[in-house]
């Protein structure tokens, strides 16, 4: 079953609009949160790195004040995309560290797949 | 500096044995894991290594020699739905931060 969740799986939304990702996982506390964006046929690009009850570190080049992280929990983090433009649309996966039946391990989320009209 | 190196397609027949290699080179090294991602979906986990070795899970193993920045991800007994990339990736000691490689692209042909 699934280590990591993501919600919502699919967002369309109009340009200018706020859109919240919640990445979630399941059966171990994660330590560290990480936010990647795909854009097809490309690499997976680090956006940034959440660690629970502190500010995200944000990759060089990714505007922090558009793309809001917050690490409430051990098992959750969100990303909201502020004022989303055509530009940001592209698919978004979280992933989860932390240690999982005694191993330490990194899940990704199933992604969420954001189109900005 | 990191650098992470690894074929960029393969293709094998079905019922076939292939073997993806990766290099690395990083600064501080804490662990390597490889992934598997089908177009248009997320990585899925695979193996993680840290210590010299083989590890095997099933038709999947993966060997780590640090001392030689080097790993492989040795597929059997080839299916069909193994046609994905593999994402080979080592994490910094530093940050945990994954520095991927840039996938390598498996094709199974029947």
């Amino acid at each position: 079953g699934a280590v990591v969740s993501q919600h919502p799986s699919w967002v369309i939304c109009k340009s200018g609009t706020s859109v919240k990702i919640e990445c979630r996982s399941l059966d171990f506390q994660a330590t560290t949160m990480f936010w990647y964006r795909q854009f097809p046929k490309q690499s997976l690009m680090l956006m940034a790195t959440s660690n629970e009850g502190s500010k995200a570190t944000y990759e060089q080049g990714v505007e922090k004040d558009k793309f809001l992280i917050n690490h409430a929990s051990l098992t959750l983090s969100t990303l909201t995309v502020t004022s989303a433009h055509p530009e940001d649309s592209s698919f978004y996966i979280c992933s989860a560290s932390g240690r999982r039946n005694a191993q330490e391990t990194q899940y990704f989320g199933p992604g969420t797949r954001l189109l900005v009209l | 500096g990191q650098n992470i190196d690894q074929p960029t397609e393969m293709t094998a027949t079905e019922g076939a044995i292939v073997q993806i290699n990766c290099t690395y080179q990083t600064s501080g090294f804490n662990g390597l894991f490889w992934y598997q991602q089908h177009a248009g979906e997320a990585p899925t986990f695979l193996s993680y290594n840290v210590l010299d070795g083989l590890e095997e899970k099933g038709r999947f193993s993966s060997f780590l020699s640090r001392s030689k920045g080097y790993s492989y991800l040795l597929l059997k007994e080839l299916q069909m739905k193994d046609s994905a990339s593999y994402l080979c990736a080592v994490r910094d000691l530093n940050t945990d931060k994954l520095i991927f490689g840039t996938g390598t692209r498996l094709q199974v042909f029947p």
